[in-house]
């Protein structure tokens, strides 16, 4: 089946730093990707949805300014969390549309210290 | 205000038994509906779909019915196994493009006591 690949699974940063997080896919082109965000015991809250080629589309209420999605080809999408608070520690996980409906990457817990 | 509810948040079951898993939708205009198993640090998996001109799929010990008057959906499990411990999320979108939102419920965790 269709698989998306999201890196890193797990990663610290330290308060003023960014991060990146990666999303491939790896057996199909994803044209589009969607970036969601889980608090704990709570649901996946749609961030943005990002389309190859053109600026990625956010959610009311998610910063543009501080969540930076690239999808510059149609196998990777890209995150950025700028500027990174421990507010932003969260778990974050990809999506592309498949034939059967939607293939998530594995998640990334970021942590900020 | 939420689109997608799962108004239970945990469900125990015992081994063999039936799990239900309930979930209701506000926005009429959904018409694609999936439900996803999560394990903990992990993404979802995708378990089941359906579709509203369909009131019932299945595929093999999940059944899906839709009762599209009541906008409410179930997740059957029969029968239930410890692996199917897992959160399971609720999930509706309005159509199956490229282009549609997967709006996702809160999610219930099941217990399956051995």
């Amino acid at each position: 089946g269709a698989v998306v690949s999201q890196h890193p699974s797990r990663v610290i940063c330290k308060s003023g730093t960014s991060v990146k997080i990666e999303c491939r896919s790896l057996d199909f082109q994803a044209t589009t990707m969607f970036w969601y965000r889980q608090f704990p015991k709570q649901s996946l809250m749609l961030m943005a949805t990002s389309n190859e080629g053109s600026k990625a589309t956010y959610e009311q209420g998610v910063e543009k300014d501080k969540f930076l999605i690239n999808h510059a080809s149609l196998t990777l999408s890209t995150l950025t969390v700028t500027s990174a608070h421990p507010e932003d520690s969260s778990f974050y996980i990809c999506s592309a549309p498949v034939n059967y409906g939607y293939t998530f990457g594995s998640g990334t817990r970021l942590t900020v210290v | 205000d939420q689109q997608v509810k799962q108004n239970s948040p945990s469900l125990s079951v015992q081994e063999g038994r039936i799990s239900i898993l309930n979930c209701d939708y506000t926005n009429s205009m959904f018409d694609y509906f999936l439900w996803y198993k999560k394990y903990p640090a992990e993404g979802p998996t995708f378990l089941i779909s359906i579709s509203s001109i369909k009131d019932k799929n299945e595929d093999g010990r999940f059944t899906v019915f839709l009762n599209k008057s009541a906008k409410h959906l179930s997740l059957h499990i029969v029968p239930s196994q410890p692996g199917d411990s897992a959160v399971y999320f609720c999930a509706a979108s309005a159509g199956k493009t490229s282009y549609d939102k997967v709006i996702f419920g809160p999610g219930t965790s099941l217990s399956v006591i051995p």
